[in-house]
């Protein structure tokens, strides 16, 4: 079967690290993607991994490891404005249609 | 303006009615998605389209049809709701660029069948 397993509840505090991990089984792999949502809000993009290795977009960093099937989200420097939950999805087909993970909510502390 | 929009925002209907939720984008993207939400959950794919010709069923599609009248509309109709169909519905579209696809959504609809 297909499935992304992560973990469905963080909690950090306010200036802290923070890493959200998702590990993956799917038929095929295309890719791994993070979004975050706010409550009552849409999903909004926020990496991509393709290739093994550590993606840095700010204070946000993505991370693969296709030999394991696993990946995670970096959180750095937290503000009370990342309180939201991330969700992780794969391209798991030559389409490229993604296969979301559930969601990690993401609590922040001050 | 918005590039990805969903009508209505927010809709009660009773048990038994068709119902119809638009989405319309101007980003000028072949592929569109619909989705739902439910509390504590990721989301679940209900139909997609890689252009107007093209459309196919998703994960959860039994209880919904779609209709995609141009590229840049996507509807997603209700037949005969039903209570367990209450939840949150997203509208997306995507662009694939060096085989990275990146969807994008539209506000959400909010769905109570009574």
């Amino acid at each position: 079967g297909q499935s992304l397993e992560q973990p469905s509840e963080v909690t950090a505090v306010e200036g802290a690290i923070v890493q959200i991990n998702c590990t993956y089984q799917t038929s095929g792999f295309y890719g791994l993607s993070w979004y975050q949502q706010h409550d009552g809000g849409a999903p909004t993009f926020l990496s991509y991994n393709a290739l093994d290795g550590l993606e840095e977009t700010g204070r946000f960093s993505s991370f693969l490891s296709r030999s394991d099937s696993y990946g995670y989200l970096l959180l750095q420097e937290l503000q009370m404005k990342d309180s939201a939950s991330y969700f992780c999805a794969v391209g798991q087909d030559s389409n490229y249609q993604l296969i979301w993970g559930a969601g990690t909510k993401l609590i922040i502390k001050p | 303006d918005a590039d990805v929009t969903q009508t209505p925002r927010n809709r009660i209907t009773k048990t038994g009615k068709r119902i119809m939720l638009e989405c319309s984008q101007t980003k000028g993207h072949d592929r569109m998605y619909w989705y739902r939400q439910d509390p504590g959950l990721g989301l679940r794919l209900i139909y997609y389209s890689f252009d107007v010709k093209d459309i196919n069923k998703g994960e959860i599609s039994d209880g919904y049809s779609v209709s995609r009248q141009a590229q840049a509309k996507f509807s997603l109709s209700l037949e005969s709701a039903i209570p367990n169909q209450t939840a949150l519905y997203f509208c997306a579209t995507s662009d694939l660029q060096g085989g990275r696809e990146t969807q994008y959504f539209g506000p959400g609809t909010r769905l109570l069948v009574l």
